[in-house]
């Protein structure tokens, strides 16, 4: 089974503070994602990598960076935390071939205060 | 650009049948996907479409209308576990990586 693991499951957080995300892969998947998913919004996409040290911007980059240094493990950096970045948090990988279905972590829930 | 719409919300009888409909705008079309999402946990994949027609897998089957721009979601004999949000995304042939776009989602409650 393909398990992807994200480091925490809730997370509170003061204004102004750097956080890091950090999301890690076994199935040695090319493509991994960071989303958000708010109420009414749905899942939208933050930034994504196609491979080691690639990174592209998805729907709603501003806020936010990204690492990915080794092929495993895609990381989330809000590097000033803001209220208005409390949400759930979601991480996912792909394989580069096939049909591409991507398979998602449980979620970081990230309170910002 | 894509746009994709779905329901917000639907409200079935266990036993019953539900559709959910999907209809879709993109540039290229590469693919589209549903997947099920129970409160507080992670998404995970349900069926795959990028050919015209019905795909079945046990109780759910998914539709596709590519000229139509335009899938569903059936869910037959539903169980109380079925209660949940679905969401339909899309890939476009210009997506580098396998990017999807996800619509908002529908939540589904069964009832008893």
């Amino acid at each position: 089974d393909v398990k992807v693991t994200q480091s925490s499951r809730y997370l509170v957080k003061r204004t102004g503070e750097k956080v890091f995300l950090e999301c890690v892969q076994d199935m040695d998947h090319e493509n991994m994602f960071w989303y958000r998913q708010d109420p009414g919004l749905g899942l939208r996409l933050i930034y994504f990598s196609y491979d080691v040290k690639m990174k592209e911007k998805g729907d709603i980059p501003e806020g936010y960076s990204v690492s990915r240094e080794k092929k495993e493990r895609f990381s989330l950096i809000l590097e000033s935390a803001s209220t208005n970045q409390t949400s759930m948090y979601l991480c996912a990988s792909s394989p580069r071939e096939g049909r591409g279905i991507q398979y998602f972590g449980a979620g970081t829930r990230l309170s910002v205060l | 650009g894509q746009n994709i719409d779905q329901p917000t919300e639907m409200t079935a009888t266990e036993g019953a049948i539900v559709q959910i409909n999907c209809t879709y705008q993109t540039s290229g079309f590469n693919g589209l996907f549903w997947y099920q999402q129970h409160a507080g946990e992670a998404p995970t994949f349900l069926s795959y479409n990028v050919l015209d027609g019905l795909e079945e897998k046990g109780r759910f089957s998914s539709f596709l209308s590519r000229s139509k721009g335009y899938s569903y979601l059936l869910l037959k004999e539903l169980q109380m576990k079925d209660s949940a949000s679905y969401l339909c995304a899309v890939r476009d042939t210009k997506a580098a990586g396998n990017k999807l776009t996800f619509g908002g989602g529908t939540r589904v409650l069964v009832k008893p």
